[in-house]
């Protein structure tokens, strides 16, 4: 099956600043790769998804690269704000049924 | 739609007695997927069903675990007996069968069990 691994587990930026959360694919099969945001004591909720005829895709201040040859992907926040703190998740789909999760990035924005 | 509906959202119970986690899905999608959440392993998919069908439960620990779907809109997750390791956060999540238009789960509010 398929193995995401998600890097990394625990990230602190100043507000302001941007961050980055890498994930790796290992079944070339995937072509769906959504991230999901947590809030403490909340559920997964998506923030942004990307296919694998897509290279980037942005939605304001988020942002998602997709690097099928390697199989990485990789989110981007930019100008960070204290609201953006929470668990990030990503994934990775081949059938859009079969959803395989990596372990989490925690993200601090500290004030 | 109230969104996918998940009871009750917090469980204590003791080793040995039998836990029954309850979902309701929202109405019109097909999918419905069981994920436990620990610190350790993050989100793991335990069972998902298709049109009230299991799939695949591959990811079901063991045969303490049990899930069922009676119709389209309830199912439910059971553990007998429960053990301490199984504390966790129970997430039932639910997806239209469109997914190559948008492909997003749309998680309950969760329960959270504690197996003293």
């Amino acid at each position: 099956g398929e193995n995401v691994e998600q890097h990394p587990s625990t990230l602190s930026v100043q507000e302001g600043d941007s961050a980055v959360i890498k994930c790796t694919y290992s079944d070339s099969a995937s072509n769906y790769f959504p991230w999901y945001k947590q809030e403490l004591g909340k559920r997964p909720q998506l923030i942004i998804d990307i296919r694998s005829n897509v290279g980037e895709k942005k939605d304001q201040r988020i942002a998602v690269t997709l690097n099928k040859t390697a199989k990485h992907f990789s989110l981007h926040i930019t100008e960070t704000q204290p609201e953006d703190s929470a668990v990030y998740f990503c994934a990775a789909s081949q059938t859009g049924n079969q959803f395989y999760f990596g372990t989490g990035t925690s993200l601090t924005v500290i004030p | 739609d109230a969104g996918v509906i998940q009871s009750p959202r917090h469980e204590v119970t003791e080793m040995g007695q039998e836990v029954t986690l309850r979902c309701k899905p929202i109405s019109g999608h097909d999918y419905l997927f069981w994920y436990r959440q620990t610190m350790m392993r993050g989100l793991e998919l335990l069972i998902y069903f298709n049109n009230n069908v299991p799939i695949d439960d591959s990811g079901m620990p063991e045969d303490r675990f049990s899930a069922k779907m009676p119709n389209a809109s309830f199912s439910t997750l059971k553990i007998q007996p429960s053990e301490p390791r199984d504390s966790a956060v129970y997430f039932c999540a639910s997806m239209p069968d469109r997914w190559y238009l948008t492909g997003e789960l749309f998680f309950g509010e969760g329960s959270r069990l504690t197996v003293l």
